[in-house]
């Protein structure tokens, strides 16, 4: 069954500091990786995208890494700032199909 | 700027009363999707529309019904919302399904209330 789980459910940071949010798939055939930030009420915007032939991804303080192998990604934020409190969200799309798997997202809430 | 517009974004109803939530995107994108997101759960597929072409989930209930009258819109129709209907609807378009330009963009969502 494809399946997208993240890890951990919430944190809390202070402001400043840096964090990472994990992300396990068993989606197959895999076609790529999203993550996506989602402030409480709006919509989810996307930070990165990546295919299968990519390991690192960057917008800015968020980097996502991705290895393949052992179907897991990571979001590494830095310095992190009280408007990255918001819900982040792991989406794997499979291969040749419009199905995109959602995981139940991280919640990160940023604490000055 | 290009984007993907949804109305209302907060939408009060009563039961059994039906209900239309809007979207709308200037990004002339070829697919459009609704989704139902509950509190702290991932969002779930209901439909999408691939230019006219309608494809609804398996497990969508007959309740919820859409129509593309033209690529700029899409609409959602509630027939007669249920107390669990209660959600945050969004509307997402892309470019079109496969890999390479399936990025999807999502509208701000439409928060519906049942009393």
């Amino acid at each position: 069954k494809n399946q997208v789980e993240q890890s951990p459910q919430s944190l809390i940071i202070l402001e400043g500091k840096n964090c990472t949010l994990q992300c396990n798939y068993t989606v197959s055939p895999f076609s790529n990786l999203r993550w996506y930030k989602q402030d409480t009420g709006r919509g989810p915007v996307s930070l990165t995208i990546m295919t299968f032939s990519e390991n690192t991804k960057s917008n800015g303080r968020y980097t996502a890494t991705l290895d393949a192998d052992t179907k897991q990604s990571s979001l590494h934020i830095t310095a992190s700032q009280l408007s990255d409190s918001a819900s982040y969200i792991c989406v794997v799309q499979t291969s040749g199909t419009y199905k995109y798997i959602f995981g139940t997202g991280t919640r990160l809430k940023v604490l000055a | 700027d290009a984007m993907v517009i949804q109305n209302p974004r907060y939408q009060v109803t009563q039961f059994g009363k039906p209900v239309t939530l809007s979207c709308s995107q200037t990004l002339n994108h070829n697919v459009m999707y609704w989704y139902q997101q509950k509190s702290s759960q991932a969002p779930k597929l209901l439909f999408h529309y691939y230019d006219k072409d309608f494809n609804n989930e398996a497990d969508t209930p007959d309740n919820f019904q859409s129509r593309r009258p033209n690529t700029s819109f899409c609409f959602l129709d509630i027939r007669s919302p249920g107390l669990g209907d209660a959600a945050m609807y969004l509307c997402a378009t892309s470019r079109d399904r496969s890999s390479g330009r399936g990025e999807q963009f999502f509208g701000p969502g439409t928060r519906l209330t049942v009393l």
